[in-house]
């Protein structure tokens, strides 16, 4: 059973770009979490989406971020007009259960983008 | 809103050394907690869990207790092995107090030496 999977690994932007970060969940799961690691920093929370449904995205900045998790395909996290302060680690996690049922996530290897 | 924290980094410490990283929290619901390790260019992969008060997990020799009382997590080992060398991360999961994703501490980097 592949685990979670983050493509690219490695990703260089310059300022004003847009960067797309995709994640394939494992097999059978239908949640998926998205974490950024800001260096020196553990990982925060950004949003929680099941298939086609956005749950929680409390953690994402109000402007230029988005995410989605459509019926087909990976979940995408999207950032418009990157800027230098966006140079982290984006991690993925997915799990079977979600919201008040706990259930382990497995994360990704993780996204790293440079913006320059 | 929630919080973890855990002792800075990083851990120095010869093979075979006991190993204690610390781990306390501020929830609003009854957390669950976790310790996470992230070897070099891998992702988190989980290490240990406690549900509830007093539970123990353990794992690989590691082991935390679940303390509400001290509201702690600590993360203990008593002989150390150089593949042990990696980051380790304290969270907690808190759906009732009304956060779905986990909650991290910033980490602690041990490196262990021969």
């Amino acid at each position: 059973n592949a685990g979670v999977m983050q493509n690219p690994r490695h990703l260089v932007r310059r300022r004003g770009q847009e960067a797309r970060l995709r994640c394939s969940p494992m097999k059978g799961h239908s949640h998926v979490y998205w974490y950024r690691q800001l260096p020196e920093e553990g990982l925060k929370f950004m949003v929680y989406l099941q298939k086609e449904n956005i749950i929680d995205e409390s953690g994402m900045p109000k402007e230029r971020f988005s995410a989605e998790f459509p019926k087909e395909g990976p979940s995408i996290l999207r950032i418009q007009q990157v800027v230098r302060g966006d140079s982290a680690a984006y991690f993925c996690a997915s799990s079977t259960k979600g919201g008040t049922s706990w259930a382990e996530q497995y994360f990704g290897p993780g996204t790293r983008l440079t913006v320059t | 809103g929630d919080s973890v924290t855990q002792m800075e980094g990083p851990v120095t410490l010869s093979e075979e050394a006991f190993l204690t990283i610390n781990c306390t929290y501020t929830a609003t619901g009854y957390p669950s907690l976790f310790w996470y390790v992230q070897y070099p260019g891998e992702g988190l992969q989980l290490l240990l869990k406690a549900t509830k008060a007093d539970d123990k997990g353990s794992n690989k020799g590691f082991e935390a207790t679940y303390r509400k009382e001290t509201t702690s997590f600590h993360l203990e080992k008593g002989s150390v092995q150089v593949s042990d060398s990696a980051v380790y991360f304290c969270a907690l999961s808190d759906p009732g107090g009304g956060a779905d994703g986990l909650t991290f501490g910033k980490g602690t980097h041990l490196i262990i030496q021969p």
